[in-house]
């Protein structure tokens, strides 16, 4: 399977506890995006990628949220003292660098729950 | 603020007939637009995309038209199929900046 890989699928998680979630983009692909969904919204973006540098963040991405793509490849996202409002599915995309950068490729998501 | 808008959370066809999706955009900026198509426990799968140098753009049973005097565009998917049933988010797209669509869910009866 040479799409985008998401782990974990789900992740349930106590108020105030920190969680990471991991995204592994399609290989060739130099560009890499989280976005957030909730029910009945589309995908908001959070904050993007070229190779290893974080070019843009959200102003939806508060302080309690990092991102890092250490080595280009795959991609880190941890929320820390997690509240009930971030309860949400997080995507990970990835596209190429050039033609056809916008066609982003999904990966299946994380769907966290803050109880 | 929500740049781009669809109106319809739902619409409901039946097979064989044209399924007409709607979405809105208010920032002159955006220069690319797509569809993408998602079912339950999956993400979104690109279905069809147009610039905005081009007023139509065709693929199969699938086609796009943009007008953008009234930043306007519209999937058209000619026959419908139960498999098409799904939620569409209309998508737009300027330096980097793709923004969404809250989706319309689309069900096609056999």
């Amino acid at each position: 399977d040479t799409g985008v890989s998401q782990n974990p699928r789900h992740k349930i998680t106590k108020r105030g506890q920190n969680v990471t979630f991991r995204c592994d983009p399609i290989s060739e692909h130099n560009r890499l995006y989280w976005y957030r969904q909730t029910l009945g919204q589309g995908p908001e973006f959070l904050t993007y990628f070229q190779n290893e540098a974080q070019l843009e963040k959200s102003r939806l991405l508060s302080d309690r949220f990092s991102a890092e793509r250490p080595k280009g490849s795959f991609s880190t996202l941890e929320i820390q003292r997690t509240e009930q409002g971030d309860s949400a599915m997080y995507l990970c995309a990835s596209s190429p660098e050039g033609g056809g950068s916008e066609k982003l490729f999904f990966g299946s998501g994380t769907q966290l729950s803050v109880l | 603020d929500q740049q781009v808008k669809q109106n319809s959370p739902s619409l409901s066809v039946q097979e064989g007939r044209i399924s007409i999706l709607n979405c809105d955009y208010t920032n002159s900026m955006f220069d690319y637009f797509l569809w993408y198509k998602k079912y339950p426990a999956e993400g979104p799968t690109f279905l069809i995309s147009i610039s905005s140098i081009k007023d139509k753009n065709e693929d199969g049973r699938f086609t796009v038209f943009l007008n953008k005097s009234a930043k306007h565009l519209s999937l058209h998917i000619v026959p419908s199929q139960p498999g098409d049933s799904a939620v569409y988010f209309c998508a737009a797209l300027t330096n980097n900046d793709m923004r969404f669509g809250a989706g319309t869910r689309l069900t096609v009866k056999p």
